[in-house]
């Protein structure tokens, strides 16, 4: 079965600093990786994917994410933290064709940049 | 419209009502689904729609959930005698392409906050 696994609760950074929050996955086939960020009281929106291709994928707002087949990780990263980007992170995964396109989603990392 | 829209944004229903959940998906995506997210939780994945039909409804909890997209534009989530345990904030998502394509992003809604009291 597939899923998603984000084993921090809370990252803390300060504003400035490079942040990096934390996901792996387990997944049949191929998988297919997604960030989502949701404010308070708000639905998720897109940061970023990875389908295939450069490992190293470049998505809104300056956030990368680095996908590592060996490791089965895809962390979220960003070089210089606002107090803005303070929210709630999930990653997602998609199996390979053949399934609905459903999104597992991981439990969520609560993001806080510190002035 | 510009995004995906949810009604009512709350509701608050006594244990064993009904409830009925509307979402307007961006027009012209293929896919849509509904997703159940509980306080401090992920989203669970409930059902998913492509136009009008349901191709998975593997995440509904229970035979009270009930999910219809008639026209394949507007769906509907209902829950029927509603327990406590159905507190939660339930999330549409649509995307532009069906189900075999669809590395597309979703597009969420703000979500309708469900309290049984």
């Amino acid at each position: 079965a597939q899923s998603v696994a984000q084993p921090e609760d809370q990252v803390n950074v300060a504003e400035g600093n490079p942040l990096t929050v934390k996901c792996t996955y387990s997944v049949s086939g191929n998988p297919y990786l997604f960030w989502y960020v949701q404010y308070p009281n708000r639905g998720l929106q897109f940061l970023l994917k990875y389908i295939t291709g450069d490992n190293l994928v470049k998505g809104s707002y300056g956030f990368e994410a680095e996908f590592n087949k060996s490791q089965t990780s895809f962390h979220l990263k960003k070089p210089s933290a606002l107090v803005s980007d303070s929210a709630l992170y999930f990653c997602a995964v998609r199996a390979g064709s053949g399934n609905t396109g459903k999104l597992i989603f991981g439990q969520g990392t609560t993001l806080q940049v510190k002035p | 419209g510009a995004g995906v829209s949810q009604s009512p944004r709350y509701k608050v229903a006594k244990r064993g009502q009904d409830v009925a959940l509307r979402c307007d998906p961006i027009s012209g995506h293929v896919s849509l689904f509904w997703y159940q997210q509980a306080l401090g939780q992920g989203p669970e994945f409930l059902t998913y729609f492509q136009n009008e039909a349901q191709l998975d409804k593997s995440g509904l909890p229970s035979d009270r959930f009930f999910a219809e997209r008639p026209e394949g534009s507007v769906s509907t989530l209902k829950i029927q005698r509603t327990q406590q345990e159905d507190s939660a904030v339930y999330l549409c998502a649509s995307s532009l392409t069906g189900a075999l394509q669809n590395n597309s992003p979703l597009h969420f809604g703000n979500g309708t906050r469900l309290t049984v009291t």
